[in-house]
């Protein structure tokens, strides 16, 4: 069964710092891969999202570093805020059928204040 | 601007009642839908999508059923639900066919789901 790997599974940052979390990926059906955040209670919320024809793609704070060769992809947040606190899911596509994903099991982030 | 709805936002139900989650779209046509469940602390499982009326695509063989009765509309259902199926349910929906992207998924607010 095809799956996406993500670590951490939690992290603890202090304000100001650097969060990263990463995916690694079997082999996709089409390439694009996107980064959720989850508040709780909330649905996730589409937060940057990569194609690979490009290594890197970065949209205010946040950056995603991808490695095709490898199958990975990460999460930079730069300059961490408490309002970052949130959960965390990458997803890469299925093999097994258009425009669906196979998410990541999360990351519980936590910025220090 | 579109926007997802889902209702009801919570719901306590006894084991072996019938289920109905609604999920609507606004501001596009022939949207991709999809329903997922969200266990506690764990990752999003796809349950079912949809590319059009009438079209549904099963992931995971279970206790539950969806339906598209209406371009934006998709239905969750069960006719009697188990312990297990307790969770949150989340709604998405991505562009179709010459809409825009339809990489990009969206979700709604979420149902959480206590069967007692």
């Amino acid at each position: 069964q095809q799956q996406v790997k993500q670590s951490p599974q939690s992290l603890i940052v202090q304000k100001g710092g650097i969060s990263i979390i990463n995916c690694a990926y079997e082999n996709t059906a089409f390439d694009y891969f996107p980064w959720y955040q989850q508040f709780p209670g909330k649905g996730p919320a589409l937060l940057i999202a990569i194609r690979p024809d490009v290594s890197e793609k970065k949209e205010g704070r946040f950056t995603i570093s991808f490695n095709k060769s490898a199958k990975q992809f990460s999460l930079h947040i730069m300059d961490s805020q408490p309002g970052d606190s949130a959960t965390y899911f990458c997803a890469a596509p299925s093999t097994s059928g258009t425009y669906k994903y196979i998410f990541g099991t999360g990351t519980r982030l936590k910025v220090l204040a | 601007s579109q926007t997802i709805h889902q209702w009801p936002a919570t719901l306590v139900q006894p084991v072996g009642s019938p289920l109905s989650l609604e999920c609507t779209v606004e501001g596009t046509s022939n949207p991709n839908l999809y329903w997922y469940r969200q266990a506690a602390g764990r990752g999003l499982q796809l349950l079912f999508y949809s590319v059009g009326i009438g079209q549904i695509s099963s992931e995971v063989p279970q206790n539950l059923s969806a339906s598209r009765p209406q371009d934006r509309q998709f239905i969750l259902s069960s006719k009697k639900l188990l312990l297990s199926d307790s969770g949150f349910y989340l709604c998405a929906w991505s562009a179709g066919w010459l809409e825009g992207s339809p990489y990009e998924q969206y979700f709604g607010p979420g149902t959480r789901l206590t069967v007692t």
